[in-house]
């Protein structure tokens, strides 16, 4: 089973500053990764898929690189609607595995 | 567009069988695959197994004894039955639909409690 690993799990940040969340695979899982974002009370959504391609209406400012192991979802300027926790999750092996989640909190 | 809701017992005896059912509006699951997620309070996402309109399936290993996933095309549901269950299993239940293996549609989620 592939293990991913979020770091940090927690980030402080205020409105308007660049957030960069990682995920870490335990074995390379090319660019099979996708992130998903959660808010409290609410189901997940998709937010980017393939590493880095974005879903239909995530705003630009959502970006995911990377590729094998290591993988980075940056926010370019967070708007107060994008504090929540992220989760990443690969496709390249089974079981399909979730990593533990980063939660993005207002400073 | 297409909608999934998740209904079922909210409460489950120790031993026993949890079974959950996901009805898909707005599009029918011959397309797709169709999947269950859960989520223990305060915890992280766990992949359960998915279901094609088929019957066709793939379990996580670690639930698989005890998981069986299961489509209904004539009532364009899908359903989840997960035997012996404990309190470990206490869970949001998470139906979502399966897309190249990511899980692009979601439903809200139920929250299913085990106790005696």
């Amino acid at each position: 089973e592939i293990v991913l690993t979020q770091s940090p799990a927690t980030l402080s940040l205020s409105p308007g500053v660049r957030a960069t969340l990682s995920c870490r695979a335990s074995q390379s899982v090319s660019s099979d990764l996708a992130w998903y974002q959660q808010k409290p009370g609410q189901a997940p959504r998709l937010l980017i898929y393939d590493a880095n391609n974005r879903v239909t209406d995530i705003p630009a400012r959502f970006r995911g690189s990377g590729s094998g192991t290591d993988f980075t979802l940056t926010i370019s300027s967070l708007e107060p609607e994008d504090f929540a926790v992220y989760y990443c999750q690969q496709r390249s092996n089974w079981p399909l595995t979730f990593g533990g989640g980063t939660k993005v909190e207002i400073k | 567009q297409v909608q999934l809701q998740e209904s079922g017992p909210g409460l489950v005896k120790p031993s026993e069988t949890l079974s959950l059912t996901c009805t898909v509006s707005g599009g029918s699951i011959t397309y797709y695959y169709w999947t269950w997620i859960r989520q223990p309070p305060g915890k992280g996402l766990e992949w359960i197994g998915y279901v094609s309109y088929s019957g066709s399936t793939s379990y996580n290993p670690s639930l698989k004894s005890r998981l069986t996933i299961s489509p209904d095309t004539s009532k364009n549901q899908f359903s989840l039955r997960l035997s012996s269950v404990t309190a470990a299993d206490t869970a949001v239940y998470y139906c979502a639909r399966v897309s190249t293996y990511y899980f692009d549609l979601w439903g809200r989620g139920t929250l299913v409690t085990v106790s005696s």
